[in-house]
């Protein structure tokens, strides 16, 4: 079936510091690749979506991009800042009779230090 | 206005009691999820609602019920609750024309004694 892994479960970083996140997927279909964040105690919100491989997703400051060679999309931020000390989900949107069903990563815990 | 409501935050209930979490969208989206989140695992879909259809997932089917009685509103409902339904509950909505993106509350967390 289809799924995403997440391996990372923490990240520990210093500010100024270089962020890169992966996760591999595995689809049969085209798929649509989103990266989420969830700062504490609020609900996972949207930070990108890459629907074409190859292609770059940029938003506040981070890059996202999916290889579909490797089956692979990651994350990535040239300076981390304190305040992105988050929770971040990546997550595959597939179709299933004209619905999104979304298949979410485990998570990656990231600490920045200042 | 993106806002996903759930309530309530935190629910606190006794192992073989029902439990009943509800969560409201103001987006007028036609399409409702709910996932349950424990930690260090993946948020794992149990069930959606795209309009009036619901649509549970294979080995949550028995487990979980679901209502929505109109577009903004939908629950959660546990029959008998397990120790093993202990878990953040999270609502996202979506608009199925849409992009697939998802917008969540804040959660619900249950813990079953």
């Amino acid at each position: 079936g289809d799924s995403v892994t997440q391996k990372q479960g923490q990240v520990t970083l210093s500010e100024d510091d270089f962020l890169f996140i992966n996760c591999t997927y595995s689809t049969t279909t085209y798929p649509t690749l989103f990266w989420y964040v969830q700062y504490p105690g609020q609900g996972p919100q949207l930070l990108l979506k890459v629907t074409t491989a190859n292609n770059k997703g940029i938003s506040r400051g981070f890059e996202a991009t999916y290889d579909k060679g490797t089956t692979s999309f990651h994350l990535q931020k040239a300076s981390v800042q304190e305040s992105d000390s988050a929770v971040y989900f990546c997550a595959l949107a597939l179709t299933s009779g004209g619905n999104y069903k979304p298949t979410f990563g485990k998570g990656t815990s990231l600490v920045v230090h200042p | 206005d993106t806002t996903v409501k759930q309530n309530p935050r935190y629910k606190l209930a006794r192992v073989g009691k029902p439990v009943n979490l509800i969560c409201s969208q103001t987006m007028n989206h036609d399409t409702m999820y709910w996932y349950q989140k424990k930690p260090n695992q993946a948020p794992k879909l149990l069930l959606f609602y795209y309009d009036k259809i619901l649509n549970r997932e294979a080995d949550t089917f028995e487990k979980f019920q679901s209502s929505r009685p109109n577009n903004s509103f939908c629950s959660l409902y546990i029959g008998s609750a397990g120790l093993e339904y202990s878990a953040m509950y999270l609502c996202a909505s979506s608009s199925g024309s849409g992009t697939g993106q998802l917008y969540f509350g804040e959660g619900s967390k249950l813990t079953v004694l």
